[in-house]
């Protein structure tokens, strides 16, 4: 597609409910990142793919966040037994991931975000 | 823990003033980048500056570095109101990391 695409764009659970948010990324991008972004806050890193690389979950929160990138594509971000602090805008984005590029030169290309809400 | 911090947190300014904003961040890097953010949506890039570089034009946008001082400066020149918006700067982890941080940002308001 022509940018990222993330869905839903809001969701409302009840804590404790298991919550998929899903990304597609631009076509051709290796590179896929999440952030979560709390009300009025920065980004916080969650985890990143890069190609068939492991990715890094160093910004995971818990075990109870889990993501993967099938086929080197769409990616699902899967929290599990949601809690009142996990409310907050999930973004998701893609750059080229150049292997050879030098760190902070990825240019990332964000989604509008889904926005989570757990009562 | 946050690579970059920006200030001021808020700032607001008449329309056609200048809006000046500030990034310090704590260790080396090779590039600083700059993203803006409107009210719910994502972010989208403005400008990549590299560490050899020390100033950088884009339109209405100049951003500065200065490595030595570990600091950044965006400054849009005769602002608009649709200039208002959150600004963020973003740099590398690290070496071998192609994770981005990102600042706390800030919000900008022009009054028309």
């Amino acid at each position: 597609g022509a940018g990222v695409s993330q869905s839903p764009s809001n969701k409302v659970t009840e804590k404790g409910k298991d919550v998929e948010l899903r990304c597609d990324p631009i076509s051709g991008h290796t590179a896929l990142y999440w952030y979560r972004q709390s009300l009025g806050q920065g980004l916080e890193f969650l985890i990143y793919f890069q190609g068939n690389s492991a990715p890094d979950k160093s910004g995971l929160p818990s075990d109870r966040f889990s993501a993967e990138r099938t086929g080197g594509s769409v990616s699902t971000l899967t929290i599990q037994r949601t809690q009142q602090e996990d409310s907050a805008v999930y973004l998701c984005a893609s750059s080229p991931g150049h292997t050879k590029m030098r760190a902070g030169a990825n240019v990332l290309t964000f989604g509008a975000g889904s926005r989570l809400t757990v009562l | 823990s946050q690579q970059g911090e920006e200030d001021p947190q808020a700032l607001s300014i008449q329309e056609g003033e200048n809006a000046t904003m500030n990034c310090s961040y704590k260790t080396s890097i090779n590039n600083l980048q700059w993203y803006r953010q409107n009210s719910g949506r994502g972010l989208v890039h403005l400008i990549l500056i590299r560490s050899n570089e020390r100033e950088k034009h884009s339109g209405r946008l100049r951003v500065t570095l200065d490595t030595s001082k570990k600091s950044s400066s965006l400054l849009i020149t005769a602002s608009r109101a649709a200039d208002t918006a959150s600004y963020f700067c973003a740099t590398g982890a690290g070496a071998g990391s192609y994770q981005l941080t990102f600042g706390k940002g800030t919000k900008l308001s022009v009054i028309p």
